[in-house]
């Protein structure tokens, strides 16, 4: 298993400014997810974050939108840039620390955008 | 594309009244099915992953099966503290980790 913390937890923001949310594991692990979940949607993977090289961004996300930064193997960054309201959600990191098809999830983080 | 469908998207049974989840998914090649957890303001804590149609996996009160189409979650003489969300998810055989999730069903135990 593998404990995972987010910060800030929560967090009210203007529309046309960015918020960075971090994301820290206590192993080390290759790969770091990131999800969003919208209010009453499902969890939608945004990236895979590897660490030494850039993150790979699912259909429907872009790096200007959602840069992510991959500075060690026990921490990741997700930056939500010139948000809007519609990117009031929670956002969640994971990991799968034995590669055995078990991903944890961080607490997550509660964005609203004004 | 992967697809997941949950249902019921809600359920309220009594503490003891025993039932199950559906997850139906359509996957271009199963590498694995997963059932979470998700309490209200908390990130989803992982129960199960099941590989092969057949397959079943058992914790407490609650138990996954998996066929080619459809899995179930059997909850078996529920507590109060059983009430939560359950997620299913499907990940592919190709490709990388991603985990494609349904929408969920809502349980509740009422005492």
């Amino acid at each position: 298993s593998a404990v995972i913390s987010q910060k800030p937890s929560r967090d009210i923001c203007q529309r046309g400014t960015s918020l960075t949310i971090q994301c820290q594991v206590d192993s080390q692990v290759t790969m770091m997810f990131w999800y969003r979940q919208q209010p009453g949607q499902s969890l939608t993977l945004i990236a895979t974050a590897n660490q030494g090289s850039e993150a790979t961004y699912e259909s429907g996300f872009v790096i200007d939108k959602f840069p992510i930064s991959r500075p060690n193997l026990t921490f990741s960054t997700l930056t939500v840039s010139n948000m809007s309201p519609e990117d009031s959600s929670i956002y969640l990191c994971s990991v799968d620390p034995d590669r055995v098809n078990e991903q944890f999830f961080g607490p997550g983080t509660r964005l609203t955008v004004l | 594309e992967d697809q997941v469908t949950q249902s019921p998207e809600a359920l309220r049974l009594q503490e003891g009244e025993s039932s199950s989840l559906n997850c139906s998914y359509t996957v271009s090649g199963l590498r694995g099915l997963f059932w979470y957890r998700q309490d209200p303001g908390k990130g989803p804590e992982f129960l199960f992953t099941l590989y092969s149609a057949g397959e079943e996996k058992e914790k407490e009160r609650l138990k996954a099966t998996l066929t080619k189409k459809e899995s179930f979650l059997h909850i078996t003489a529920p507590k109060p503290e059983d009430s939560a969300t359950y997620l299913c998810a499907v990940q592919a055989n190709f490709g990388n980790e991603k985990l494609t999730f349904g929408t969920g069903t809502r349980l509740t135990i009422i005492p």
